[in-house]
């Protein structure tokens, strides 16, 4: 089975802090993807890369920016977290042969919380 | 603007009857379409997809139809169980997103005794 895992499952920050999240996949996927998740409006797509230190923005980048120097390992960054980045952020991973279909495989998400 | 995932926010069934959980879109482009779970504290988990030129597809217990005159999706879960109370996405991945894939509202399912 395929395993993504999630450096934290809780966080709570202060605001201006950095903030680092970070996601690990074990399957050699050439995909991942960090998406947060708020309440009424489903998944939004922050960052995605497909390849090791490549990187393109989703929907809501603004705020955030992506790393990958390893193929398993892709790390979210909040530069100055502020209140409004308090979320459900979640990493998923996918094969570039799943990816056409739409398959991803999700970790089980960090809930940031930023006072 | 949002491409798919019109949908109801919540849904209640009787343990052992079936479910409809309906999404619209307004995408016309989309190759995909994909239906997720997710359960209270856990990531989502990809349950089926629909290619954009077939109409149904079935899987285990459940069967995903798609209309595109109206551009609706719609999941069916046959005897609903009590593990199948979750959040249920449609997501949509277009030709030329790079397997970008978009994702709706979400609708509550919860199964009742």
């Amino acid at each position: 089975d395929v395993k993504v895992t999630q450096s934290s499952r809780y966080l709570v920050k202060r605001t201006g802090e950095k903030v680092f999240l970070e996601c690990v996949q074990d399957m050699d996927h050439e995909n991942m993807f960090w998406y947060r998740q708020d309440p009424g409006l489903g998944l939004r797509l922050i960052y995605f890369s497909y390849d090791v230190k490549m990187k393109e923005k989703g929907d809501i980048p603004e705020g955030y920016s992506v790393s990958r120097e390893k193929k398993e390992r892709f790390s979210l960054i909040l530069e100055s977290a502020s209140t409004n980045q308090t979320s459900m952020y979640l990493c998923a991973s996918s094969s570039s042969h799943r990816a056409v279909r739409g398959e991803q495989f999700f970790g089980p998400g960090t809930r940031l919380t930023v006072l | 603007g949002e491409n798919v995932g019109l949908h109801l926010p919540t849904l209640s069934v009787q343990e052992g009857d079936n479910s409809i959980i309906n999404c619209a879109y307004s995408n016309s482009a989309s190759d995909y379409f994909i239906w997720y779970k997710q359960e209270s504290g856990k990531g989502p988990q990809f349950i089926i997809d629909i290619r954009s030129n077939m109409d149904k597809r079935q899987g285990q217990r459940v069967t995903v139809l798609l209309n595109k005159t109206v551009k609706h999706l719609s999941l069916q879960i046959a005897a609903t169980q009590p593990g199948d109370s979750a959040v249920y996405f449609c997501a949509d991945i277009s030709s030329g997103s790079a397997r970008q894939l978009t994702f709706g509202s979400g609708t509550q399912l919860t199964v009742l005794p």
